[in-house]
């Protein structure tokens, strides 16, 4: 089914460890982004790219990178695991379609730090 | 800065009671509000809304959208225990003065429980 992929589902890091979390689209959306959701905070935004080769920074982007290395996929990476990064991490993609935006949501990575 | 506020943060009502879930916003270039529901995954979606004030209905549930007042509400009538969730508010606004990138700034949420 067309979608949003993330991959891992879960994952467990200790403390200082590195980690790439990965999302694709089949959709051929241009914009793509990353959320963390903590309990009681809704949906944050990490950092977001509106097409293929630009990224910007949202609310909440320290301790994260991102590379958009074609259309398809947006990567997240954590270079040094903090606690305070344990979250659970949604990909989404969106296409405007005569006037309407459509955003699809991965089924989100589960990730704690230790 | 962008802002979205959801009241009230958590609701417990019982099976067939009827719910109103509230939304207010300040952003900048908006474009629509939307409405989500999530369970255990990803928040799915429900509703729409833009300044044209249209009410969107879907079954029990119903939203609108009141430009005046920079807010919206869901109701939700006849609650059933499947309508347990957590319910997302988010604004999605353009980026740009062009307008062809734009991006969703969510609420905290309001978690719903509806006991039999």
């Amino acid at each position: 089914n067309a979608g949003v992929t993330q991959t891992p589902k879960f994952q467990v890091l200790k403390t200082g460890q590195s980690m790439t979390l990965q999302c694709a689209q089949d959709m051929n959306h241009n914009s793509m982004y990353w959320y963390r959701q903590d309990p009681g905070m809704g949906l944050r935004l990490i950092y977001y790219s509106a097409s293929e080769g630009t990224t910007d920074k949202g609310e909440v982007p320290n301790g994260y990178n991102v590379s958009r290395l074609n259309k398809r996929e947006f990567s997240l990476r954590l270079e040094s695991a903090a606690p305070s990064q344990t979250s659970v991490y949604f990909c989404a993609s969106s296409e405007e379609l005569g006037g309407r935006v459509g955003y699809t949501f991965g089924s989100g990575t589960r990730l704690t730090v230790v | 800065e962008d802002k979205v506020v959801q009241s009230p943060l958590s609701l417990v009502v019982h099976e067939g009671d009827t719910v109103t879930l509230n939304c207010s916003y300040e952003v900048t270039n908006f474009r629509s509000l939307l409405w989500y529901k999530q369970e255990k995954k990803a928040p799915t979606f429900l509703f729409m809304l833009t300044s044209s004030g249209i009410e969107k209905k879907s079954g029990r549930l119903s939203s609108i959208l009141d430009k005046k007042e920079l807010s919206s509400i869901l109701n939700i009538t006849a609650t059933q225990t499947g309508d347990s969730a957590i319910y997302l508010c988010a604004v999605d606004r353009y980026l740009n003065s062009g307008g062809s990138n734009y991006k969703l700034t969510f609420g905290k949420g309001t978690l719903l429980t509806v006991n039999p």
